[in-house]
């Protein structure tokens, strides 16, 4: 079956520091893969979109690559920011449509 | 005003009670979805629909209903409800347009069943 794996375990980074959070997936070969952010007790918020063709996305202190190869995704916070504390979620369309499988997501912490 | 709206916002009831949930958007989108979200399990889709007579049950569809009164209105019913069916519930849409699959979520139900 589909699977899509996070880190389960909280990642505590420094302020200014860069975060890098990992997405692996089996079983699947998606289109594209997104990412979300999502605050405590509130929805998910798009924040990128990449496609299998494409290596890497960028928008401004967020960097997105995925490696269709490794079945895998990296998602990176340059200079981090105490603001940039959420849960951050990955998410893969399911091969059927539109509807997207989500990982568990990993939680970040940045402390100043 | 946002986009995606979902009412109630919390909700106590009691097991075999029948609840409903609502779901309106203005942002235009024909597809529609609900997730619900449990501590540990992450969001999971309990169903989906692509346009107002086209509905699609999700990977845990048991114990519930939908109904897609319009293209702005998705509804998600609890027949009989049951403990294990508290959950923070969410509401999304999305466009069905290539290069537009992004979803955009409504600020959630929580519910409470006793």
């Amino acid at each position: 079956s589909q699977k899509i794996e996070q880190n389960s375990e909280a990642l505590n980074i420094q302020e200014g520091k860069t975060a890098t959070l990992t997405c692996n997936y089996t079983n699947y070969s998606p289109a594209y893969l997104q990412w979300y952010r999502q605050d405590p007790g509130r929805g998910p918020v798009f924040l990128l979109l990449i496609r299998e063709n494409e290596k890497e996305k960028r928008k401004e202190r967020l960097k997105v690559t995925f490696d269709t190869t490794l079945k895998q995704s990296l998602f990176h916070i340059t200079a981090s920011q105490p603001a940039d504390s959420a849960t951050y979620l990955c998410a893969l369309d399911r091969n059927s449509g539109y509807a997207l499988n989500f990982g568990k997501g990993t939680s970040l912490l940045v402390t100043p | 005003d946002a986009d995606v709206t979902q009412t109630p916002r919390n909700r106590i009831t009691k097991t075999g009670k029948r609840i409903m949930l609502e779901c309106s958007q203005t942002k235009g989108h024909d597809r529609m979805y609900w997730y619900r979200q449990d501590p540990g399990l992450g969001l999971r889709l309990i169903y989906y629909s692509f346009d107002v007579k086209d509905i699609n049950k999700g990977e845990i569809s048991d114990g519930y209903s939908v109904s897609r009164q319009a293209q702005a209105k998705f509804s998600l019913s609890l027949e009989s409800a049951i403990p294990n069916q508290t959950a923070l519930y969410f509401c999304a849409t999305s466009r069905s347009l290539l290069g537009q699959e992004t979803q955009y979520f409504g600020p959630g139900t929580r519910l409470l069943v006793l």
